[in-house]
């Protein structure tokens, strides 16, 4: 079975300057990685995947994120944070299993911002 | 109306009560989701149905029943439930072979 591991419940940060959000996880298989994040008051919302392809994958806002398969980490970057990022983060795994994907989260990160 | 809905956002109920939450995705995806997201707990998935059959049942009490008519939607019924169910139920979609799920904004369920 597999597992994600967001050991930061909390990372406060100033703005504009540059925040890492930490995810591992383990598998005995291949898996899919995924960011997905929560304003308040609303659902999870898509962020960045990995699913193949280069390590390296960025969101539209400024957000990446790298596979690395070695340390089977998937942490998330940002160079310089804005105070409309405060959210909750969650990192996810997902394997297929059989006509369905099965997705474990994280307990989430919740980004806080400081003006 | 795109993407994932779900009725109603807000919802308080006493422990004798029957209510229904419903979720309908307009994404002509094949699978739906319901989870469990209570305060410092992690996402917690309830029911999967895939092709409107259900394929996954996470040991959820059976005050809780799921109901998937058709692709489009899905219920959760809910009856004698417990304060500690109390929590923000959300629920998602995706196609059978992809692996990124569309969410809805939730259900905030309070029980008294």
């Amino acid at each position: 079975a597999q597992s994600v591991t967001q050991l930061d419940s909390q990372v406060p940060v100033f703005e504009e300057a540059p925040v890492e959000l930490r995810c591992n996880y383990s598998s005995s298989v291949s898996v899919y990685l995924f960011w997905y994040v929560q304003y308040p008051n609303q659902g999870l919302q898509l962020l960045l995947k990995y699913l193949s392809g280069s390590t390296l994958v960025e969101s539209i806002n400024g957000f990446e994120a790298e596979f690395n398969k070695s340390q089977t980490s998937f942490h998330l970057r940002k160079p310089s944070v804005h105070i409309s990022d405060t959210a909750e983060y969650f990192c996810a795994v997902s394997v297929k299993t059989g006509g369905y994907q099965k997705v474990t989260f994280g307990t989430g990160t919740k980004l806080q911002v400081i003006p | 109306e795109t993407g994932v809905t779900q009725t109603p956002r807000h919802l308080v109920m006493g422990m004798t009560n029957k209510k229904s939450l419903k979720c309908e995705q307009h994404l002509g995806h094949n699978a739906m989701y319901w989870y469990k997201q209570s305060a410092k707990k992690p996402l917690e998935l309830m029911f999967v149905y895939s092709l409107e059959e259900r394929v996954e049942n996470n040991s959820v009490p059976s005050r809780f029943s799921p109901e998937c008519p058709n692709s489009s939607h899905l219920f959760l019924h809910l009856h004698t439930l417990q304060p500690e169910d109390s929590a923000l139920y959300l629920c998602a979609s995706s196609q059978v072979v992809h692996n990124e799920q569309f969410f809805g904004p939730g259900t905030r369920l309070t029980v008294l």
